[in-house]
């Protein structure tokens, strides 16, 4: 079954608020993978983080993959409207998505 | 990025029928598909893998006999709910993962089905 946890499960930010959200694994990870899925839609591949302690940024999205390679986060910075979805991680070697974090930003 | 296909993107059907859904790769020969179902606001739950020209590989506690896998061809794979009950709706996604890759998978826009 599911390995991966992620929390929070909700977050209802403001708009311009930062937003964290945060993976973990019971088992090391060859890589970790984000995905976005807006309302309605299907799950869109965001990064793919390989090495232990990597950080990636994509504009106000910045990665990170844990020294350990078991945890990772994805933190937004200054959040928009346009960021709002469920954003899941799923590690590389397993087939299982992470519970989900579902993100409302109030304009 | 490579392009996986889903048809129909959505289906109504009354209790009792089959409904195919088709996932298609259409730049990319995929020797393994995978298919999954999302219920609302829940996280997606793997239930099966789909490998060309052999038998799919159920997930623990789906019913093989009622979600028919059949992966003829190295782009297509389809997933038939047999007998479809109201508890069947959700939202059925594929994957397929390219030639030489284990890890990444690339995902259709999913069948939202209904049953009646």
């Amino acid at each position: 079954g599911q390995q991966v946890m992620q929390i929070p499960q909700y977050q209802h930010v403001q708009e311009g608020e930062d937003f964290t959200t945060y993976c973990n694994s019971s088992t090391t990870l060859s890589n970790i993978q984000w995905y976005k899925q807006r309302p309605g839609g299907h799950p869109v591949f965001l990064i793919q983080l390989v090495k232990s302690g990597e950080v990636k940024k994509q504009k106000r999205l910045t990665f990170q993959f844990g020294e350990a390679k078991k945890n990772s986060s994805l933190h937004i910075t200054a959040t928009q409207t346009t960021d709002v979805g469920t954003y899941f991680c799923r590690g590389g070697n397993q087939f299982y998505f992470g519970t989900g974090t579902s993100l409302t930003v109030i304009p | 990025g490579a392009v996986v296909s889903q048809h129909p993107s959505w289906v109504i059907c009354k209790s009792g029928t089959s409904v195919k859904i088709e996932c298609r790769s259409l730049d990319f020969q995929a020797t393994t598909m995978f298919w999954y179902r999302q219920f609302p606001k829940q996280s997606l739950m793997l239930m099966a893998t789909s490998n060309e020209g052999s038998k799919a590989t159920y997930e623990q506690g789906v019913e093989k006999d009622k979600f028919l896998i059949n992966h003829a061809s190295l782009t297509l794979s389809t997933l038939t709910v047999t007998s479809a009950h109201p508890e069947d709706s959700s939202f059925y996604i594929c994957s397929a993962r390219p030639p030489g890759s284990t890890d990444t998978q690339y995902f259709g826009p999913g069948t939202r089905l209904t049953v009646l």
